[in-house]
């Protein structure tokens, strides 16, 4: 099954506790990307990846960290999270980038105490 | 100014009206559209792509795009119950992709 898979589902933290959420797709798509979505601001993109070891700033990239060493692969890092961080957080993958339309993986609900 | 504007709603329709959901962008580079829909607690499923002006049918949804107003919409014909969740405009350019906060929409039966 073509699928965008992320984990934790939900994960529950302290300040300033290194954490990484990892994401994995099966599909060979180029494109990836993290989005945080929060209440009335709708998501908003964390980083994106063109291709492997191709990545980019999103519009909300501070606090946040990722690496594409593998075309399947896209972890997102938070070295030193902090409560404004808890949020419902989606990777994605298009095939094509802004050509095709994104896949969403389930989420990962953190929540920074 | 915001990238991508919805009304949030919510939009209430009787079960077996037309839904129409609006979506207004900035830039007019922009490349790409798509109306996604997402149940609560759950991740966005995507309904319909579109890239060039004009309708495009897809069942009993229809996305209209039009580029030199700087607007997409969503037509949901038949409307049903399981219909009801938050719809999101995506525009996509220069490798990024900006959503709206959404749209909920609520079918009454």
């Amino acid at each position: 099954e073509a699928q965008v898979t992320q984990n934790p589902r939900y994960l529950i933290t302290v300040t300033g506790k290194k954490l990484t959420v990892t994401c994995s797709q099966n599909m060979n798509h180029e494109y990836m990307s993290w989005y945080r979505q929060d209440p009335g601001l709708g998501l908003r993109q964390i980083y994106y990846s063109m291709n492997v070891e191709v990545t980019d700033k999103g519009d909300v990239p501070e606090g946040y960290k990722v690496s594409r060493k593998e075309k399947r692969n896209f972890p997102l890092i938070l070295e030193s999270p902090s409560p404004n961080q808890t949020s419902l957080y989606f990777c994605a993958s298009a095939s094509t980038g802004v050509y095709s339309p994104l896949h969403f993986g389930n989420g990962t609900r953190l929540t920074v105490t | 100014q915001k990238e991508v504007e919805q009304n949030s709603g919510p939009l209430s329709v009787p079960e077996g009206a037309i839904a129409s959901l609006n979506c207004t962008y900035s830039d007019r580079g922009s490349q790409s559209f798509f109306w996604y829909r997402q149940y609560s607690g759950k991740s966005p499923e995507l309904i319909m792509s579109i890239y060039s002006n004009g309708d495009k049918e897809d069942g009993r949804f229809t996305a209209q795009l039009n580029k030199a107003s700087q607007y997409v919409s969503l037509l949901i014909r038949d409307s049903q119950p399981s219909d009801s969740a938050t719809y999101l405009c995506a525009v996509a350019n220069f490798n990024k992709f900006y959503f709206g906060s959404g749209t909920k929409l609520n079918v009454k039966p």
